[in-house]
């Protein structure tokens, strides 16, 4: 059975603090790896990655790929109050949908 | 372009009512999809179209759920005989569902509470 497991569930950090986010994942036929965040309702797409070793980045996020240890992790540096969110990643494989992990809660305190 | 939305926003029912939940995906998507978020939870996959597939109703919870994309664009899932267990977040996403790549994109949700 495909699935996704996030770690940790949830983070409280300080203001200025950088954080790492985990994702592993077991998917038959993996394609990609996605991340979301979730702040109210809708989570909104943060990264997709196809490729190992090849870094993605947007302003203070970045998330990278490894597909031989089959993992991805999320980092974000120099975290702001407006980062406090649930941070979801998905895995597909090109014949069903995504598979969700649970997510990751991540609350930055001032 | 606008995105992907739903409505309403908000449904309060009283167990044992009928609900119809509505999406509308982003014009030219392809694949639509719908999940549940349950408090606390994860996303829990319910059902997906693609196209003029037939649609894989493989995490539907029960035969209470269905749903329906009418004209390849607007869909509304059913929830018949209402339970308070159903009470969640009802999603809905949609994607260009090309090969190798299905970025999806929500919409905002319907907050669906049970009393």
């Amino acid at each position: 059975e495909d699935k996704v497991v996030q770690s940790p569930l949830s983070l409280v950090v300080h203001e200025g603090d950088t954080v790492t986010l985990n994702c592993s994942y077991e998917v038959t036929n993996f394609r990609s790896l996605l991340w979301y965040k979730q702040e109210k309702k809708a989570p909104t797409f943060l990264f997709m990655l196809t490729s190992s070793g090849i870094e993605k980045k947007s302003g203070r996020l970045s998330s990278i790929l490894d597909k031989k240890e089959l993992f991805s992790i999320l980092n974000i540096t120099a975290t702001q109050t407006g980062d406090s969110a649930i941070y979801l990643c998905a895995a597909y494989s090109g014949n069903t949908p995504l598979v969700f992990g649970k997510g990751t809660r991540l609350s930055v305190i001032a | 372009g606008a995105g992907v939305s739903q409505s309403p926003s908000n449904k309060v029912t009283e167990k044992g009512k009928d609900v119809e939940l509505r999406c509308d995906p982003i014009s030219g998507h392809t694949a639509l999809y719908w999940y549940r978020q349950s408090l606390g939870q994860g996303l829990e996959f319910l059902i997906y179209f693609q196209g003029n597939s037939a649609p894989d109703k493989s995490g539907l919870p029960s035969d209470r759920f269905s749903a329906e994309r009418t004209g390849g664009s607007v869909s509304t899932l059913t929830i018949q005989r209402t339970q308070q267990e159903d009470s969640a977040v009802y999603l809905c996403a949609s994607s260009l569902w090309i090969g190798g790549t299905d970025t999806q994109y929500f919409g905002p949700g319907t907050r669906l509470t049970v009393l």
